[in-house]
């Protein structure tokens, strides 16, 4: 089965703290990619990456930042995290098909600053 | 502007019930349609997808209709059961090229017993 997995269910932080989420996928994806979701809101699209060491910004970058050196691995940083950004995250990946591929996410990371 | 709209926001139904859940786009060029159920504290699982020569597309108790003349899309769910209840998310992807695709904001779905 495809399996995409965060490290974190739940983070509490503080403003102006740097946050780490890390998200693995054991599908051997190619693309790979961060949304937030808020209530009342469709999901957004933070960053995406094509492929080891790629990366997109997505529709809503401002204030985040991520890391592709492994290919199964793809990381969404907060420089300095702000009360506006306490949100559900999820990651997701897909095989390397144009816009035509499901998307298989993992269970998502509620974040909570502070 | 590319635009996801579902409707109702959200539904509260008997356990055993029918019911049918809208979407509306704007997005162009289209490529495809996927609704997505997403459980309480989990990630979005697609159910179907269905691309613009497709106007039915059944998965067990779940059936999506499009229409691609008027850009609507349907998910009918027969007989309801408690583990339907979730949101189910609407997601059209253009075929621009590039990577482009948008996300309703869900229909929360409440089955009652």
């Amino acid at each position: 089965d495809v399996k995409v997995t965060q490290s974190s269910r739940y983070l509490v932080k503080r403003t102006g703290e740097k946050v780490f989420l890390e998200c693995v996928q054991d599908m051997d994806h190619e693309n790979m990619f961060w949304y937030r979701q808020d209530p009342g809101l469709g999901l957004r699209l933070i960053y995406f990456s094509y492929d080891v060491k790629m990366k997109e910004k997505g529709d809503i970058p401002e204030g985040y930042s991520v890391s592709r050196e492994k290919k199964e691995r793809f990381s969404l940083i907060l420089e300095s995290a702000s009360t506006n950004q306490t949100s559900m995250y999820l990651c997701a990946s897909r095989r390397f098909e144009l816009n035509t591929g499901e998307l298989f996410f993992g269970e998502g990371s509620r974040l909570t600053v502070l | 502007k590319n635009q996801v709209e579902q409707s109702p926001q959200s539904l509260i139904i008997l356990e055993g019930k029918n019911c049918t859940l809208q979407c509306n786009y704007t997005v162009s060029p289209f490529s495809n349609l996927r609704w997505y159920k997403q459980d309480t504290g989990r990630g979005p699982v697609s159910l179907t997808i269905m691309t613009f020569s497709e106007n039915t597309k059944s998965n067990g108790r779940y059936t999506a209709t499009l229409d691609a003349d008027t850009k609507q899309s349907s998910l009918h769910i027969t007989a309801s059961q408690l583990s339907d209840s979730a949101s189910y998310i609407c997601v059209v992807s253009a075929n621009t090229g590039g990577f482009k695709t948008i996300f309703g904001a869900g229909t929360r779905l409440f089955v009652k017993a």
